[in-house]
């Protein structure tokens, strides 16, 4: 069974530019969630896909959007990069929709923001 | 709105004394309430949860839980503390109903367990 993988590992970029992050979902799994978390705070939801359709968001503008994929594989985009979009960028897949089943976590992308 | 408070930032205990990480919860309705785990510069692994049923949960690496609907809380425990416990304890809350089932986290709690 492969596990949650995400990449790039790491990444920087500049004010104003555009990036992506990409994550390959636990075999099975059809839900993807996005999760930001900050430097010494818990992730905050991002949002979360469900068999490619976006199934909730939590308080993020819109210049963060993201996509499933038909082999449920996903990735998050965010324009117009602010300083404060730097933290750790993670991925958790799940079996089927339902809030019973845990989470499991992808390593997470570091994006650092000049 | 959910919510969850972690109100301990560090949490110090001696090796082999018993450890408890506290955490109490505010949702909607009934819980589905889960603690993580991170090490440095790693991801969130699943230790374990509580979803209905027994108020004692039993997870991963000799951790337990318990839940307790009138105080709202679902404290983190394990008997004997090893060194290697030491990591980010984090709990998590989502709503037995309801379409997303997003996680609120806590702000984490710093496990340090001294030899």
């Amino acid at each position: 069974e492969t596990g949650v993988t995400q990449s790039p590992t790491h990444l920087i970029k500049t004010r104003g530019q555009q990036v992506t992050l990409r994550c390959s979902s636990q075999s099975g799994h059809n839900t993807v969630s996005w999760y930001q978390q900050a430097l010494g705070q818990g992730p905050q939801f991002i949002f979360q896909y469900y068999r490619e359709e976006e199934n909730g968001r939590g308080n993020f503008p819109p210049r963060f959007s993201g996509l499933q994929f038909p082999n449920y594989s996903s990735e998050l985009n965010v324009n117009a990069l602010e300083l404060d979009d730097s933290a750790l960028y993670l991925c958790a897949s799940s079996l089927a929709n339902g809030g019973a089943n845990e989470q499991f976590f992808g390593p997470g992308t570091r994006l650092t923001v000049l | 709105a959910q919510s969850v408070a972690q109100p301990e930032d560090q949490v110090n205990v001696a090796e082999g004394n018993p450890l408890t990480v506290k955490c109490t919860y505010s949702v909607s309705g009934n819980p589905y309430l889960f603690w993580y785990v991170q090490y440095p510069n790693r991801g969130l692994q699943f230790l374990l949860k509580y979803i209905t049923g027994d108020n004692l949960v039993k997870g991963s690496y000799g951790f337990e839980a318990e839940f307790n609907k009138s105080q709202t809380s679902f404290h983190l425990k394990k008997p004997s503390a090893l060194v290697s416990d030491s990591a980010l304890y984090f709990c998590a809350v989502t709503p037995t109903s309801g379409s997303a089932r997003q996680l609120t986290f806590g702000s984490g709690t710093q496990l340090t367990v001294l030899p």
